[in-house]
């Protein structure tokens, strides 16, 4: 079974600085991996999105890197703002998501 | 375009009593459909998702259970709800096949008391 891993609960990044939020994953065979932001009462929204045959994909602010070998992608948000701050959850496309992480931005 | 609603956003219910959370979609056919719950500081737990009408998986053991009566509404029920049915339920729709990006509703916060 694939299991999807956000090790890192909570992260806080100074405005302005980068965010780096990472995301482990135990089934190869699934080549497609999806980000979602979540704010406080409300569900979650689709940010980015990479498939399997890229090792990054890039939407203004937002860039996923998929590291095939290590099995694991993160999420760069450069630079952070204070609006970024919610809950992310990586997701395979089996829709099998992480834990997710708390990003503050401070400012 | 396509839209997503799901109701009641809040709801407080006395353990033991029944629940029913409902959802619907509107703007596409025969969408993939799914309930999701988020447990305080916890992440998203999937609960049942539908590929049609009559046709639910369930992902996890539990109180609760899941109708389709049409193609482009989702039912969340329990006969008797537990303390531990607590939490964030979020419905879910995607288009057909896999792969495919997922839209949420805008969720509903259950209390059992």
């Amino acid at each position: 079974d694939q299991q999807v891993k956000q090790n890192s609960p909570s992260l806080s990044v100074q405005e302005g600085r980068i965010s780096i939020l990472n995301c482990d994953y135990t089934n190869s065979m699934f080549d497609y991996f999806l980000w979602y932001k979540k704010y406080p009462a409300e569900g979650p929204t689709f940010l980015i999105s990479i498939s399997s045959i890229k090792d990054k994909n890039e939407d203004g602010r937002f860039t996923v890197f998929l590291n095939k070998s290590a099995k694991h992608l993160s999420l760069h948000i450069v630079p952070s703002q204070p609006g970024d701050s919610a809950v992310y959850f990586c997701a395979d496309n089996k829709l099998v998501f992480g834990a997710g992480t708390i990003l503050r931005v401070k400012s | 375009s396509q839209t997503i609603h799901q109701w009641p956003a809040t709801l407080v219910q006395p353990v033991g009593s029944p629940l029913s959370l409902e959802c619907t979609v509107e703007g596409t056919s025969n969408p993939n459909l799914y309930w999701y719950r988020q447990a305080a500081g916890r992440g998203l737990q999937l609960l049942f998702y539908s590929v049609g009408i009559g046709q639910i998986s369930s992902e996890v053991p539990q109180n609760l259970s899941a109708s389709r009566p049409q193609d482009r509404q989702f039912i969340l029920s329990s006969k008797k709800l537990l303390l531990s049915d607590s939490g964030f339920y979020l419905c879910a729709w995607s288009a057909t096949g896999a792969g495919n990006t997922i839209y949420f509703g805008e969720g509903s916060w259950l209390t059992v008391v």
